[in-house]
Formats: C-alpha cells, sequence, structure tokens
C-alpha cells in the first residue's frame, strides 16, 4: 500500500510556463483534494474532487485546473506559472467512512522564477 | 462558517517538559476534531481524532487531546517532550454532515531544546 504518491517531488519553472502535478491513491477513497502551503498561512484548500467525475473550487482556484482522471488520480495543472505559485503542494485524499481524515502524500515542492 | 484558530505560531519547550498545543474552533454543531503533525519536508500524519463520546482522546507518539465544548477548544497535550517531536502541528475541524469539509488552522511549530 503506497497510499498518497505525488510526482515530482520538486520543480522549477520559469514564469509563464506550464506543468501539471500528478497524485494518485490507492486506498479506493472517494474524495481529493490539492492544498498549496505557505509559510505563516497554514493549508489552503485550492481545488478538490469529491468524487470521480466532480471537482469544485477551494479556497485559491485562481491560475490553476484539475482533473479527476478516474477514481485513483486527481491532476493540478498550472497554465502559466507565476513567482506567486512558488508554494509547496500537497495532494490528499479521504474515504467516506472517515469522518473527514485525510491522508497526505509528500508535497511537490515548485519555484517559480 | 466553520473556522479554527491556533493562537501560537511557534512554541519552544525543553525536552523533558510538558505540552499544550492550543486549538479553539468554531462550528455551529459538535464538529469532527482533528490534530496533524508536519515533519521537516514530509506531508501532514494524522496524530489523533474525535468524533463523539469520551472527550479525551489518545493518539500516536504519546499525545492525547481533551474537547471541551464549553470552550470550543480541542488542545493537544503531552506529559513529556522527546526531541523527535520537533514538528508542526496542525488543528482541523470537518463539519459533522453532509460533504466534510476540512478547515485546518494556521500550524504551530514546535522547537525542542536539550
Amino acid at each position: 500500500n503506497a497510499g498518497v504518491t505525488q510526482t515530482p517531488k520538486f520543480q522549477v519553472l520559469k514564469t509563464g510556463q506550464s506543468m501539471t502535478l500528478q497524485c494518485a491513491q490507492d486506498m479506493n477513497h472517494n474524495s481529493m483534494y490539492w492544498y498549496r502551503q505557505d509559510p505563516g498561512m497554514g493549508l489552503r484548500l485550492i481545488y478538490y474532487s469529491a468524487s470521480e467525475g466532480t471537482t469544485d473550487k477551494g479556497e485559491v482556484p485562481n491560475g490553476y485546473n484539475v482533473s479527476r482522471l478516474n477514481k485513483r488520480e486527481f491532476s493540478l495543472r498550472l497554465e502559466s506559472a507565476a513567482p506567486s505559485q512558488t508554494s509547496v503542494y500537497f495532494c490528499a485524499s479521504s474515504g467516506d467512512a472517515g469522518g473527514g481524515e485525510q491522508f497526505f502524500g509528500p508535497g511537490t515542492r515548485l519555484t517559480v522564477l | 462558517a466553520q473556522s479554527v484558530t491556533q493562537p501560537d505560531i511557534h512554541i519552544t519547550v525543553s525536552e523533558g517538559a510538558s505540552l499544550e498545543l492550543r486549538c479553539n474552533y468554531s462550528y455551529g454543531a459538535t464538529p469532527y476534531l482533528f490534530w496533524y503533525v508536519q515533519s521537516p519536508g514530509q506531508g501532514l500524519q494524522l496524530l489523533l481524532k474525535y468524533f463523539s463520546g469520551d472527550t479525551l482522546v489518545q493518539g500516536i507518539k504519546g499525545f492525547e487531546a481533551e474537547f471541551k465544548r464549553s470552550q470550543s477548544s480541542f488542545n493537544l497535550r503531552k506529559p513529556s517532550v522527546h526531541w523527535s517531536d520537533a514538528a508542526e502541528y496542525f488543528c482541523a475541524v470537518v463539519n459533522s454532515g453532509g460533504y466534510q469539509k476540512v478547515t485546518f488552522g494556521i500550524g504551530t511549530k514546535l522547537q525542542v531544546i536539550p
């Protein structure tokens, strides 16, 4: 059981470049989430997917898009990266019976120059 | 709207001393409450959770937390801190009805000194 996996672990982009962060979970969870973590700001929800085929905006969705490819995978895309998107990105998943307990991936550290 | 307040951004304790990290929440009913820990360079890991029943819950690594409805608090405690407990700790609240929306506090960074 790998839990939640994320790729890549590190990425450096130039302003205006695009990239996709990948996330997969093997726990058969319905819900998946993307967060960003910045110093002093805690975790902020970017997008979430309550079930396969649905996605919804979180607290800070601007500049991002997501795809729930199937039940296992939930990707986050930056179409035109900006320095303000320099952050650590975490993917998480939760099951229906867990009362909202979330399982986190190891994170992707993204720097936009 | 639900919210979580962790009033202490940074706490320093001596190894072997007791620890209490504060968490206050705002929610209309009894929420589900969680504490997570994040070691440097890692994702978040669940320490403990409260859904209902006994208001004192035990977690991993010797941590416990007490739910106090009258104070809207869910403080995390450990009787004797170890150097390996140095990490960032996040309190989270989840609404107990409908879609399980999770709200995290901004975190408390714990430093442990010898």
